[in-house]
Order: structure tokens, then sequence, then C-alpha cells
């Protein structure tokens, strides 16, 4: 079965503009959650979705948004870009909160 | 909040020898516990895990073990093989929560 699908894979940004990412999870999974890393930061968590409805939220600022459609795919944005914003996303898809995580390959952001 | 951290960014070890990589958590409410392992230009695929109802989980040259008291799990690998070069993290849930990563070398 296909796996969990991040797009686009490369992004490159001016500091100030916006950006929104997209994550298709595997067939059957209606949690997604996302993932930013960085060098030394590890995975530090953004948000998580179910059915819909956002789950759990991380501590980030609020330039950071995302949303789940009903058929369960997902977006992030993040407005008014900064340079330290440049990192790795990773979207994680399963069957339910929490547990049996599976993961894109991510989308490379790179804010200039 | 680093609620689980792995305080070696990195390890090294010659081919054929144990790695021992650990991870400390914090939340005493963490009841499942993971290792991910990744590779550059990829995303983290699923190792091993442990439920917080055991204190060891053996699959083929990978073992995790969980001392609850101490708040530690650890992942062993014997042999190490060239091929397990990669960023290992360690992540505990609920909440899903991950650490910084260890970055393994794998020497031949």
């Amino acid at each position: 079965k296909a796996g969990v699908t991040q797009t686009p894979r490369y992004l490159i940004k001016t500091r100030g503009q916006q950006v929104t990412l997209s994550c298709s999870p595997i067939s059957g999974h209606r949690s997604v959650s996302w993932y930013q890393q960085t060098p030394g930061q590890g995975l530090q968590f953004l948000f998580e979705y179910f059915s819909e409805t956002q789950r759990n939220k991380g501590n980030f600022p609020g330039r950071f948004s995302g949303r789940q459609f009903s058929n369960s795919r997902s977006e992030m944005n993040v407005s008014t870009l900064e340079l330290g914003d440049s990192a790795l996303y990773l979207c994680a898809s399963s069957t339910t909160v929490n547990y049996g995580y599976t993961f894109g390959s991510g989308t490379r952001l790179t804010v200039v | 909040d680093q609620q689980v951290k792995q305080n070696s960014p990195s390890l090294s070890v010659q081919e054929g020898r144990i790695s021992i990589l650990n991870c400390d958590y914090t939340n005493s409410m963490f009841d499942y516990f993971l290792w991910y392992k990744k590779y550059p230009a990829e995303g983290p695929t699923f190792l091993i895990s442990i439920s917080s109802i055991k204190d060891k989980n053996e699959d083929g040259r990978f073992t995790v073990f969980l001392n609850k008291s101490a708040k530690h799990l650890s992942l062993h690998i014997v042999p190490s093989q060239p091929g397990d070069s990669a960023v290992y993290f360690c992540a505990a849930s609920p909440p899903m929560r991950f650490g910084a990563g260890t970055r393994l070398t794998v020497k031949p």
C-alpha cells in the first residue's frame, strides 16, 4: 500500500512569505501529526489531527497552523517566514492518535 | 519541554560489536516507547517498541530495555553492521514525543 506522501519535497522561500505543505496519509489512517526537524533539536512536535479535529498542539508560535480535511489529508501553513523556520518538516500518519506512526519523507524548507 | 532526552548526540562503534543507545524520559504517564531509525533525506522508520508492562523486547539483532523506576530505556544492537549507521530517535507516548536523536556510526 502507498506510504505517507508529502509534497513538495523541497521548497525555497523568502523571509516574510508564507508557505503551505501537504501530507497525504496512508489509506485508512485518520490521525496525522506534524514535526519539525532541525539539527540538534530532534523532532519537535507541531500538532496532531484526528478526524479533522486538532487533538494536540506543540509550543510553536501562531504563525504555524494546520488543518485536516475529510479525506484525512492534512496541510500545514507557516506565515511570515523567518530564517529560523528552515527545517525538515515531517508528517506522520496512524490509525489512532499517539501510536503506530508511519512517517513521510518530509519537505525540506529553506528560507532565504 | 524536553520530556524525552537522548544525551549522546553521536556514537561510534566497530562492526560486530554492540551498540547501546540510551534514552531518558521525565513524564511518568508515558506507557509506550519506541525507537525510530532515520537515514538522510528519508523520514524516520519504526524499528522496535516496548510497552510499559514489559522490561525487554527483542527483535532479531535489536533489543529494547525499559527501566521504569529510572525512567530510562536503551536500544542494543548486536552485532552492529555498517548498514546500521543512521540517526536513532527514541520516542514515548502518549502523547508522542521524540528525543533529539543519536547519530550511530558503525565502522567496518
